[in-house]
Order: structure tokens, then sequence, then C-alpha cells
């Protein structure tokens, strides 16, 4: 069964703080590989999008790697801002199918 | 702003009522995705049309149902309501139909009944 998990479920960490979300995935065969942001209430908006050759691509403060042999991707958020409170959504898609999501990470950046 | 439009922002009805919600693409997007979210639940994948056609169904109840139009706004009809359908409906578009490219969701349509 194609699966995208995360983890953790929720974190809470300081303002200025760097954190790291992870996911994992079974989707194959694999095609690319996006991370998003969703605001409370608000339609997610696309940090990253990954194919296959990608190793590593940036925006801003945010960061997404991705290891296609195990099956993994992280997202790396550098010097959180109250901002970045949102949950964080990984989303994997097979070649010409529909989007698998995951259950996205909560996170709370505190003052 | 994704440039989806989506109305209306907010709905309350009744159990057993029908409803229409629509949805607008960016300019130059074919495909349109309609997905639904349950409070504190992630995105569920409904139905996806790519320029009027339906490309591919996901965990849509006989109760509900959508259609593209020509001018590739599209509606998504639910009917026969109960509580359970309160949640955040969400649209989106993409340039192509085969997930390789980027999709633009909208703000999204509160549905509750009551």
């Amino acid at each position: 069964k194609n699966q995208v998990e995360q983890s953790p479920q929720s974190l809470i960490i300081l303002e200025g703080k760097n954190c790291t979300l992870q996911c994992n995935y079974t989707v194959s065969p694999f095609s690319n590989l996006r991370w998003y942001k969703q605001d409370t209430g608000r339609g997610p908006v696309s940090l990253t999008i990954m194919t296959f050759s990608e190793n590593t691509k940036s925006n801003g403060r945010y960061t997404a790697t991705l290891d296609a042999d195990t099956k993994q991707s992280s997202l790396h958020i550098t010097a959180s801002q109250l901002s970045d409170s949102a949950s964080y959504i990984c989303v994997v898609s097979r070649r010409g199918e529909k989007l698998t999501f995951g259950t996205g990470t909560r996170l709370t950046i505190i003052p | 702003d994704s440039g989806v439009t989506q109305t209306p922002k907010h709905l309350i009805t009744a159990t057993g009522q029908r409803v229409t919600l629509r949805c607008s693409p960016r300019s130059g997007d074919l495909s349109v995705y309609w997905y639904q979210q349950s409070l504190d639940q992630g995105l569920q994948f409904l139905i996806q049309y790519y320029n009027g056609e339906e490309r591919a169904k996901g965990n849509i109840l006989e109760r509900f149902s959508a259609q593209q139009f020509p001018d590739l706004h599209s509606e998504l009809n639910l009917s026969s309501l109960e509580l359970g359908d309160s949640a955040l409906y969400f649209c989106a578009s993409s340039v192509d139909g085969t997930g390789d490219y980027e999709q633009y969701f909208g703000p999204g349509t509160r549905l509750t009944v009551t």
C-alpha cells in the first residue's frame, strides 16, 4: 500500500531555534516529493518540490532533503519565526497518479 | 494569493440538504482537484478533472459529485448532507493532469452541517 508517514506528529520549539521534520514513504514508483505549509484554516502552500534526481532544495529558511534509496525526506527550518507555526505536509506522487498526502506535523513556535 | 478562487468561503446548512461549492482554477491551468479536510485530519483526495473530463477518483462518496465546465471552473455538489460532512473543502489546480506539476490550492470553503 502506498503510504506517507510523518514524524513527529507535533513539535513545539522556541523562536529562533532550528528544527527538522521527517517524512518516510512507500510510494513506488516515485515521481516527486513535495512539502507544503498549511496555516490553520487556510489552503496549503508549496514550499519545495523535488524529483528523483534531487537530493536537496532550499526555499529561504526551509531546506528539504531527499534520499530516494531509503525513501526518506526531511524538512529543516532554520532560525524559526512565530510565523512558521503551521502544519507541514509531505506529499508524494507516483507518475501520472493522484498524490499521497501525509497527515502532517503540527509545528508551534513559542516566543 | 495562489490565483485559485473558491466560493463561498463559509456555508452553514442542515442535514439532508444539498450544496454546491465552486472553484475557479488559475489562469492557464487545465486540471482541478477537490480535497476534503475534516477537523484535525489530513487532506483526503476526492476527485480530479482535467480539461472537462474526470481523470481520477479518490475517497468520494456516492452522495458527492463534481464536474468541470468548458470555461474550466469546477463545482462540487454535496447532497443528503450528514453531520460528518462538516469539513474544509479545498480545490487545487495545476497546469496538467499528471501529478508532476505544482498544485496550487484555493482558500477553501468551510462547510458546517447542523
